[in-house]
């Protein structure tokens, strides 16, 4: 079983371009949430999705951030606009149903805005 | 009140010694404190988890202290090893539905042979 798979692993941006980071969640999860983390930092919650549905966007900043979990296919998050403070890891994570507190993390995407 | 508090932020231990990383946490509806361990270039891993209704835990050479009246938390690292050199985070969430993960900002340990 295949775990989360991420990619890409790294993305160059110049500013004022989008960036499209995808999330292959583990087989028969249909749970997924993104975490950003910036240098040197914790991982801070971004989304929560299920299949076509966003369920806590708390953590998303409120301009330039949107992600999407469609019916077929991986999880998109998406930044337009990047800016230099958009440099992070960005990680995904499953989990399986039933079982919400056991998260399975992907090795992030990390994103460099030039 | 949703954050929450880790210590120290780097640690350097001997090998055959013990680690011991600390968080604090102020939201009491916090019941699921789970730590992760992280390697470079790669993402977390769910290493050890407890509930408040235990005060500790222990998985091999990992254990976890919880003191809920202080409302505080510790992984111990038993016998430390070179290959447990890694960021530790711990995290603190509310169950329901789904699992919002409320993290630390990491320790960096390093363990010297």
């Amino acid at each position: 079983n295949a775990g989360v798979m991420q990619n890409p692993r790294h993305l160059v941006r110049r500013r004022g371009q989008e960036a499209r980071l995808r999330c292959s969640p583990m087989k028969g999860h249909s749970h997924v949430y993104w975490y950003r983390q910036l240098p040197e930092e914790g991982l801070k919650f971004m989304v929560y999705l299920q299949k076509e549905n966003i369920i806590d966007e708390s953590g998303m900043p409120k301009e330039r951030f949107s992600a999407e979990f469609p019916k077929e296919g991986p999880s998109i998050l998406r930044i337009q606009q990047v800016v230099r403070g958009d440099s992070a890891a960005y990680f995904c994570a499953s989990s399986p149903p039933g079982q919400p507190e056991t998260q399975y993390f992907g090795p992030g995407t990390r994103l460099l805005v030039l | 009140q949703q954050q929450v508090k880790q210590s120290p932020q780097s640690l350097i231990v001997q090998k055959g010694g013990i680690s011991i990383i600390n968080c604090a946490y102020e939201n009491t509806a916090f019941d699921y404190f789970p730590w992760y361990q992280q390697f470079p270039g790669k993402g977390p891993a769910l290493l050890i988890a407890i509930r408040p209704d235990v005060s500790e835990k222990k998985e091999g050479r990992f254990t976890i202290s919880f003191n809920k009246s202080a409302k505080q938390f510790s992984l111990h690292i038993m016998d430390s090893q070179p290959g447990d050199s890694a960021t530790y985070f711990c995290a603190a969430s509310i169950s329901g539905g789904y699992n919002k993960l409320i993290f630390g900002a990491g320790t960096r340990l390093a363990v010297h042979p």
